[in-house]
């Protein structure tokens, strides 16, 4: 169970807005970053979101990224069949000074 | 292209020892952290470590000290990661990943395809 806590599923239809939440404490999102990643079906992760709000380059801006106190959302506008995949949040603990990946969710478009 | 290879998939027995490769190209591999991420069949991601191939300092998340040796060989723009004793859990993929951003806002921009490690007898 990790300490930061993701739907295990997601769905919508195409051309909707979705949301992926993940909460966490104090001595995680509360403080630190988050960054966000995708991993499309028997493929690799896939940076997606990094220090809570930034997009890599080639990341299309249908994806942005939030946070607020002790939670963290990633928000998909506009979705595209394309879009199905696990996405994980991920942040520095304090408290079990690691680095968290988020238990995942899947999304069917 | 800027990317990281990384080596083959690997069947091995339990009690065998194994090493699976991540090599860079197209930046400065020697200044990046390497991050080695396991994924177990059907679960989530964990990072097991990090390997600094400047100077190979090596940093283990808690659950993960001890189990694996992370090594890099700078001449080669290679990072490593190795089992002494397999052990059937150990059947997982493995991804390497450059880390960016200085701490604690890091994060992973750049991933390898992933190596699969199979533990049967």
């Amino acid at each position: 169970q990790s300490v930061l806590a993701q739907p295990p599923s997601a769905s919508g239809t195409p051309g909707q807005r979705v949301t992926i939440s993940c909460s966490g404490s104090n001595s995680n999102i509360g403080t630190k970053s988050v960054n966000w990643y995708q991993q499309l079906p028997g493929t690799a992760p896939k940076l997606l979101m990094y220090r809570n709000n930034q997009r890599p380059s080639g990341v299309p801006d249908r994806f942005s990224g939030s946070k607020s106190g002790t939670s963290a959302s990633l928000a998909i506008s506009g979705l595209q069949s394309e879009d199905e995949a696990d996405y994980y949040c991920a942040s520095w603990d304090d408290s079990l000074n690691a680095w968290v990946f988020g238990g995942g969710t899947k999304l069917t478009v | 292209d800027v990317q990281l290879v990384q080596s083959g998939a690997e069947v091995g027995k339990p009690g065998e020892s194994l090493k699976i490769s991540c090599k860079g190209s197209g930046y400065n591999f020697s200044k990046y952290w390497i991050a080695w991420v396991r994924q177990l069949p059907g679960k989530g991601l964990e990072l097991m470590g990090f390997i600094y191939p400047g100077d190979s300092d090596t940093r283990f998340s808690p659950s993960f000290q001890g189990q694996v040796i992370l090594s890099a060989d700078k001449s080669t723009n290679t990072a490593y990661l190795q089992w002494s004793n397999l052990k059937a859990s150990d059947t997982a993929m493995y991804y390497c990943a450059r880390r960016g951003g200085a701490f604690p806002d890091w994060y992973f921009d750049l991933w390898g395809r992933g190596t699969l490690v199979t533990v049967s007898s």
